[in-house]
């Protein structure tokens, strides 16, 4: 499986943009980029998915580079409640890993009041 | 509607005893995952069920493991003979496995916290 990399740590305050970054140089051409995150004592939540083009829902904002190299998750006002663990996860849209999802480290995101 | 549920949130036990973990998936998913997260580590996979097809077990890490889901509905995985290092969260997942799979979503449930002593 390509491999991700991300940041340990990432503090924001309340109500600031968070912008979470991902590196994922070896991504090839059929992996879809996704983040899930999990909150304290819970299970991963999804968050978003893309492949090519920047991706808008209603939790956050995808922005991919260019070269697919790298993306970046876009919280856009955080909250207390996105204090979580987020996980960037590249899948392949063959199957060839199948459908298990692989979890790295994460970035343990802290939100200030 | 309903998540994915798991029973029991918690669960203690002795070194050397057998524990079942259960797993309800949200109604009408065709897959079912089990995974587990150790004390400061990260989520690691370790079995996998779609539909009629044969489960993929190459995630469990010992014979001691198994799980079975019947009906294409509830999952249970059992750890027999329990040792220390099985102490972990157990989460469930389920999904509406579309094909190729890069797209689907995976729902967790809250885990079963497994202590051994």
């Amino acid at each position: 499986d390509a491999k991700t990399t991300q940041p340990n740590s990432m503090e924001s305050n309340e109500e600031e943009p968070v912008h979470l970054p991902c590196n994922h140089s070896t991504i090839s051409g059929t992996d879809y980029i996704h983040w899930y995150r999990q909150l304290p004592s819970q299970g991963p939540e999804y968050v978003i998915h893309g492949l090519t083009s920047n991706v808008n829902n209603r939790m956050a904002s995808l922005a991919i580079a260019e070269d697919r190299k790298s993306s970046t998750l876009i919280l856009h006002r955080a909250t207390l409640r996105d204090a979580a663990v987020y996980y960037c996860i590249l899948r392949d849209s063959y199957g060839t890993s199948g459908s298990r999802l692989t979890f790295g480290e994460g970035t343990q995101l802290t939100v200030n009041p | 509607g309903a998540g994915v549920s798991q029973s029991p949130s918690n669960k203690v036990t002795e070194k050397g005893k057998d524990v079942e973990l259960r797993c309800d998936p949200i109604s009408g998913h065709t897959a079912l995952y089990w995974y587990r997260q150790s004390l400061g580590q990260g989520l690691e996979f370790l079995i996998y069920f779609q539909g009629n097809s044969a489960p993929d077990k190459s995630g469990l890490p010992s014979d001691r493991f198994s799980a079975e889901r019947t009906g294409g509905s509830v999952s249970t995985l059992t750890i027999q003979r329990t040792q220390q290092e099985d102490s972990a969260v157990y989460l469930c997942a389920s999904s509406l496995w579309l094909a190729g799979g890069h797209q689907e979503t995976q729902y967790f449930g809250p885990g079963t916290r497994l202590l051994v002593l």
